[in-house]
């Protein structure tokens, strides 16, 4: 079974960037999956950040337009999220995930890592 | 986006006695290939999510046969055939057909 472990600063403040890495192990990271982040909050329940590949291929929830950026490292079999121009609206449980999908379409999560918890104030 | 709506917001139920829980989608979650791309998730208390049921019903690796999922098109059910002390935490829908992702705001099961 998979493990996987998210970190990063606990406080973050408004208007600077949120930065994550996720550990993957038992597992490599180059096999045919997605890594993505998906985050929770009392206001906004389970919400989907976005996916990569280890290609370098992405995916991004357009709710977050142009503030998300996911990277992969495969040297260090480890995959990140940048979140920028935080706001208190981006304090969540943030969890990093992997994802499968179905041959001809579908994708969900099938591992979701323990959350990291991000607080955004001054 | 898909809109996913769960219901009840909560359930109480007695150990043994069966459990039924409810997921309606904004469009269908019908594939070409046949397949409907809906699934069930678990969080415990103080756990991440876990997946229980992929693609409308099949169950996930080491997840008891006491769960259940069904439905076609835009209406699913889950069902626990006899709720155990270990099913508690809050159930949550999500679609996987059409990005983004999406969840349904869940329903938290407690033990009578």
């Amino acid at each position: 079974q998979v493990q996987l472990q998210a970190s990063g600063p606990g406080l973050v403040k408004p208007s600077e960037t949120l930065s994550l890495t996720c550990d993957v192990s038992t597992d490599s990271i180059t096999t045919g999956y997605y890594w993505g982040w998906i985050r929770q909050s009392p206001g906004k329940g389970l919400e989907w950040i976005g996916s990569i590949y280890h290609s370098g291929s992405t995916y991004y929830n357009p709710s977050f337009k142009s503030r998300v950026s996911l990277s992969v490292d495969k040297s260090k079999s480890q995959f990140s999220l940048t979140l920028s121009s935080v706001t208190a609206a981006d304090t969540a449980i943030y969890y990093c995930s992997r994802l499968d999908s179905g041959v001809y379409g579908g994708v969900y999560i099938d591992y979701w890592g323990r959350g990291a918890q991000v607080t955004v104030s001054s | 986006d898909i809109i996913m709506t769960q219901t009840p917001l909560s359930l109480s139920v007695t150990p043994g006695q069966p459990a039924s829980i409810f997921c309606k989608s904004s469009q269908s979650l019908l594939h070409s290939d046949g397949k409907t791309y809906l699934y069930w998730y678990l969080q415990k208390p103080g756990q991440s999510p876990q997946l229980l049921i992929h693609e409308l019903s099949s169950r996930f690796s080491g997840v008891p046969d006491r769960f259940s999922g069904s439905g076609s098109g835009t209406d699913f059910t889950l069902e626990i055939s006899r709720v155990e002390a270990e099913d508690v935490g809050i159930y949550y829908c999500m679609q996987g057909l059409h990005l983004p992702l999406t969840f349904g705001g869940g329903t938290k099961v407690e033990i009578k």
